[in-house]
């Protein structure tokens, strides 16, 4: 089974300048997520889709970022412009919910998109 | 203050060690708690989940949840260099929820 994919793995950009990172989760799976992880801190949620809409993006800085999940699969988050405290690793995720057992809601992360802002 | 806090390490270990790593948690409704693994440049991959509290063993891992005193720990019995990675432990309220992650532990296991 493929995993979470993820694209690109890395990018510099310098500050006010934007970029775009793509995901496309496992298949089948309906919920997906974005997480940003800086240096030495553990990951935090940015945006929560389930299938087209979303569910959760309280912690999403709106004013620069944006996430959109196109019928349900793929999905692009966008920063502009960027600021030199963006720079972090940008993971995605994906679940199946409803999966029965000890595996319930577990999240299958991508290797990360990881960004510089000088 | 954070809601789940985790020691950041880094705690070096030598080969066939006990390794002990803990969280504390703050906010009483989390009901869900797991245990990731993180490989340098990698994405997290679940290792361990619970549900309320109790004991979870699979294989040479274990994970303690203490609601009473919100603490979470994970044991790792006869530590392998394999198991040389970032630990983090993550809450949430409910199924398939939003996670709520610890700032990781990083662990090394010398040889």
């Amino acid at each position: 089974e493929a995993g979470v994919a993820q694209s690109p793995r890395y990018k510099i950009i310098e500050k006010r300048q934007s970029v775009a990172f793509w995901c496309n989760p496992i298949s089948g799976h309906a919920t997906l997520y974005w997480y940003q992880q800086i240096l030495g801190q553990g990951p935090k949620l940015l945006i929560q889709f389930q299938n087209n809409g979303v569910v959760d993006d309280s912690q999403l800085p709106k004013d620069r970022f944006s996430a959109e999940r196109l019928k349900g699969v793929d999905s692009t988050l966008k920063i502009q412009p960027a600021k030199l405290e963006d720079s972090a690793v940008y993971l995605c995720a994906s679940s199946f919910p409803g999966l029965a057992g000890d595996r319930t809601g577990e999240l299958f992360f991508g290797e990360g998109s990881r960004l510089t802002v000088l | 203050q954070k809601e789940v806090e985790q020691d950041p390490g880094p705690l070096s270990v030598p080969e066939g060690a006990i390794v002990s790593l803990n969280c504390t948690y703050s906010n009483s409704a989390f009901q869900y708690f797991m245990w990731y693994r993180q490989y340098s440049r990698k994405g997290p991959e679940l290792l361990m989940y619970t549900y309320s509290s109790g004991n979870k063993e699979d294989g040479r891992f274990t994970a303690q949840v203490d609601k009473s005193s919100k603490y979470i720990s994970l044991f790792i019995r006869d530590s392998q260099p394999s198991d040389s990675a970032t630990y983090l432990c993550a809450s949430s309220y409910n199924q398939g929820g939003k996670l709520i992650f610890g700032q990781g532990t990083e662990l090394s296991v010398k040889p």
